[in-house]
């Protein structure tokens, strides 16, 4: 399926490199999301993105930044991270996040911060 | 409490068995109810939706109780293939959704 594409599906990085994580919906949707996976955690929300509007911060520290530039993009950039942010990191998108409806996701980046 | 509490599992089944999954939530303005599976290294992939009246696709059985806040996932006939974590997905009509800790299922031949 090619819904929600993520790139790249691997990352290894310092404490002190920037790098910047990427999706991509082609299916229409008005909203997309970045969320975060943990090992033996459960999926915790970071940030909503509705028509390209930033709607829900989750408490995620800054070292995090996203971007939509339109409602079918959307990044994360990371920059100055820790070891506990390795993790997976997963983009989903939804048609409407005012209802609830199911979402669609990408493969994910799995991220190492060493 | 967590908002959403499934059985830790994990539930090692022979093939052909009949399981189940519970899933208690604790916000009562929840208004949507969701299986996902996952299975290992891979994105979560809708399962099936829950509703109040339950309800059935092939060998999955879902089953919703507001009065309690619970739902519940039965497999009938397991196959080597089901194998995966399942996760309980609960959503207030804000659209935010909640997800589970997941409840790994492993079928044995």
């Amino acid at each position: 399926e090619t819904g929600v594409t993520q790139t790249p599906r691997h990352l290894v990085m310092g404490m002190t490199n920037k790098k910047s994580l990427k999706c991509e919906q082609h299916l229409g949707h008005n909203a997309m999301y970045w969320y975060k996976q943990s090992a033996k955690k459960p999926l915790e929300l970071m940030f909503v993105y509705n028509f390209k509007e930033q709607t829900e911060n989750n408490s995620v520290p800054s070292r995090f930044s996203p971007e939509c530039p339109n409602s079918s993009h959307l990044f994360l950039h990371l920059h100055t991270l820790q070891p506990e942010d390795s993790a997976l990191y997963l983009c989903a998108s939804s048609q409407d996040p005012t209802v609830s409806e199911k979402l669609f996701f990408g493969s994910g980046t799995q991220l190492s911060v060493l | 409490r967590k908002e959403v509490e499934q059985d830790p599992g994990p539930f090692n089944v022979p093939e052909g068995a009949t399981v189940a999954f519970n899933c208690t939530y604790s916000n009562s303005a929840s208004q949507s109810f969701f299986w996902y599976r996952q299975d290992c290294r891979k994105e979560p992939k809708l399962l099936m939706s829950v509703y109040s009246s339950g309800n059935e696709d092939g060998r999955f059985t879902a089953q919703l109780n507001r009065a309690s806040q619970y739902i519940s996932l039965l497999i009938r006939d397991s196959k080597l293939s089901d194998s995966a974590t399942y996760l309980c997905v609960v959503s207030t009509n804000a659209g935010k959704s909640t997800f589970g800790d997941g409840t790994t299922l492993t079928v044995k031949p």
